[in-house]
């Protein structure tokens, strides 16, 4: 069945860091992902999104990575700041969302 | 990017009431919404999925008769929970994409989410 999980739940970075959030995937015929970052008592806001013919695809400050051999996908954030802190969902998104279980990102000042 | 308002945010009702929650897409004509339910520090979990004019596509385990779904319009998707009781207390959130055929796989909007407590 469907099933987009990830592999850390919570990731502790210093401002400045770059932070590397993972996420696999069970589905093989997945061809469509999104990064999404939710704020606590808020809905999901998009961040970037990726195409399962393409590798890599590149925003501000973030980058996602998309390895469809081992069914993994990575949401890369450069330079990471205070506001980046929340919770980081991937979801597969053919014909309906599935989200995976989210990894909580904490940034030090 | 595109607004979706999700209205109420939050909202208390007693036990054995119905409530309505109202999705709207605001600048755009939303073909599919997606109704979902988030327990605390938890993902958010798919309920259905709606397309306008038809009838809501429901998740395995999810009671279609207790979550009502109406996507009457390309702008508007109600969820109605019926005979809400202290279990169904929960952050509900929906999302909207428009885009039809090879459009499909576009990025979904979410709406501010409600926050439904039961007592």
């Amino acid at each position: 069945g469907e099933s987009v999980g990830l592999h850390l739940p919570t990731l502790s970075v210093q401002e400045g860091d770059n932070s590397i959030i993972n996420c696999a995937y069970s589905n093989s015929a997945s061809d469509y992902f999104i990064w999404y970052k939710q704020e606590s008592g808020k809905g999901p806001q998009f961040i970037i999104d990726i195409r399962s013919n393409m590798d890599k695809r590149q925003g501000q400050r973030v980058t996602v990575l998309l390895n469809k051999t081992v069914k993994h996908l990575s949401l890369q954030i450069a330079a990471t700041q205070p506001g980046d802190s929340a919770v980081y969902f991937c979801a597969e998104g053919f014909q309906k969302l599935v989200f995976g279980t989210g990894t909580r990102l904490l940034v030090s000042p | 990017g595109a607004v979706v308002s999700q209205h109420p945010s939050w909202v208390i009702c007693k036990s054995g009431t119905s409530v309505k929650i109202e999705c709207r897409s605001l600048d755009f004509q939303a073909t599919t919404m997606f109704w979902y339910r988030q327990f605390p520090k938890q993902s958010l979990m798919l309920m259905a999925t709606s397309n306008e004019g038809s009838k809501a596509t429901y998740e395995q385990g999810v009671e279609k008769d207790k979550f009502l779904i109406n996507h009457a319009s390309l702008t508007l998707s109600t969820l109605t929970v019926t005979s809400a009781h202290p279990e169904d207390s929960s952050f509900y959130i929906c999302s909207a994409r428009g885009g039809v055929g090879q459009d499909m796989n576009t990025e979904a909007f979410f709406g501010q989410g409600t926050r439904l407590t039961v007592v």
